[in-house]
């Protein structure tokens, strides 16, 4: 699976968009990009995920650059309940293991 | 209600016992896996299986043990030989096979403390 890169940390206002930008600029034709975020001490949830077109869930939008090398998951109106770590994994469609690395950590505030 | 059940939630053991976490799902999912995350880091894949009686290492398999004779449950033994077993556990599973859904599936997690 292609590495993805992300910044380590980031702020948002409370309902404020957050967007959260991730670099995977060695993924292939057949990886899709997934979105998963982690709030303390639970298990990862899924969020949302593509392989080249702009996807909108009720939870957040991807727009995935036309080269595909980078993406940004997009939080339309951020709440505090949206603080977690954000991670973006590159992977097959076909199971495959999933790679998670150290994310981006979204503080949401007031 | 579906999904993925990890247990216990809290995990206490003496320095070289094995202890072994539970994962079941009731998914039907072919793919179940273990990850292993330290405080402020990510997820490292410590064994993965997509099939019953199958199952491959991940990046940190030593000192870790797993078995997969029925397709609910993916259970994982921590035995004496793992450095460091001090840590948060995830079970995860997913479909297997197909394109593009590869959406996974955690538990709530078991936080083993090794005293």
């Amino acid at each position: 699976d292609a590495k993805t890169t992300q910044p380590p940390s980031m702020d948002c206002a409370e309902g404020r968009a957050a967007n959260l930008p991730c670099n995977h600029s060695t993924i292939s034709g057949n990886e899709y990009v997934y979105w998963y975020r982690q709030i303390h001490s639970q298990g990862p949830q899924y969020i949302i995920h593509g392989l080249k077109n702009n996807e909108t869930n009720e939870m957040a939008s991807l727009i995935i650059t036309e080269d595909r090398k980078s993406s940004t998951l997009i939080l339309p109106h951020a709440t505090l309940r949206d603080t977690a770590v954000y991670y973006c994994i590159a992977a097959r469609g076909t199971a495959s293991k999933l790679t998670f690395g150290t994310g981006t950590r979204l503080q949401v505030t007031l | 209600d579906g999904g993925i059940t990890q247990s216990p939630k809290y995990l206490f053991r003496k320095e070289g016992q094995n202890v072994t976490l539970s994962c079941e799902q009731n998914l039907n999912h072919d793919a179940m896996y273990w990850y292993r995350q330290d405080p402020g880091q990510g997820l490292r894949l410590i064994y993965y299986s997509q099939i019953v009686n199958d199952f491959q290492k991940g990046d940190i398999a030593e000192g870790y043990s797993v078995s997969r004779e029925k397709k609910e449950s993916f259970p994982l033994t921590v035995t004496s030989a793992q450095k460091n077993p001090t840590a948060f556990y995830l079970c995860a599973s997913s479909i297997a096979g197909g394109q593009g859904n590869t959406e996974a599936f955690f538990g709530q997690g078991t936080r083993l403390t090794v005293v």
